[in-house]
């Protein structure tokens, strides 16, 4: 069953912490994907890998940076946590070829102070 | 600039009704348009899916309806039912691209 796991469900940080968010997946899939939602605004894409070390900037990628140094684990930073970054926090995967789906891990509630 | 427009943002159905959502798209390399259902506190989830190759599918109370002139494309449920009451976000992309392009979302309520 395909697997999409995130490091924590929920988070409390305060302003200027660094910030990790993990994602790992289990399918062996070449695409991972952040994104932040946020009531009324949808999902936005922040930052995407389509493999080991190479990453591409989404809409949002201000105030962020990944890294993904194995195919299976993709990682979200926020170097300097601001209360504007309190959102839900999603992670995803995909792999290439036609009906490229999307498998999404549970989310991780961020909230800043 | 969004390339998915998605409408409406909330719905109200009552149980036995019928729930409409409706996307609209721009780019014609799009081949690929799937449907997300989301449940609170859970991450969104594929419920169904149509390549530009066929007007409609069907799986079980949900059916999509996809226009190819129009660029638009349409998500049905029948006999609504209160555990539909979810988030739905329809999607789309190109083969090989990579990512999806995602529609804002539908808040979808069934009352019973």
């Amino acid at each position: 069953d395909v697997k999409v796991t995130q490091s924590s469900r929920y988070l409390v940080k305060r302003t200027g912490e660094k910030v990790f968010l993990e994602c790992v997946q289990d399918m062996d899939h070449e695409n991972m994907f952040w994104y932040r939602q946020d009531p009324g605004l949808g999902l936005r894409l922040i930052y995407f890998s389509y493999d080991v070390k190479m990453k591409e900037k989404g809409d949002i990628p201000e105030g962020y940076s990944v890294s993904r140094e194995k195919k299976e684990r993709f990682s979200l930073i926020l170097e300097s946590a601001s209360t504007n970054q309190t959102s839900m926090y999603l992670c995803a995967s995909s792999s290439f070829g036609v009906g490229d789906t999307q498998y999404f891990g549970p989310g991780t509630r961020l909230t800043v102070l | 600039q969004q390339q998915v427009k998605q409408s409406p943002q909330s719905l109200i159905v009552q149980k036995g009704g019928i729930s409409i959502i409706n996307c609209a798209y721009e780019n014609t390399a799009f081949d690929y348009f799937p449907w997300y259902q989301q449940f609170p506190g859970k991450g969104p989830a594929l419920l169904i899916a149509i390549r530009p190759d066929v007007s409609e599918k069907k799986e079980g109370r949900f059916t999509i309806s996809f226009n190819k002139s129009a660029k638009q494309f349409s998500l049905h449920i029948m006999d609504s039912q209160p555990g539909d009451s979810a988030t739905y976000f329809c999607a789309a992309s190109s083969t090989n691209a990579g990512k999806s392009t995602f529609g804002d979302g539908t808040t979808l309520t069934v009352k019973p």
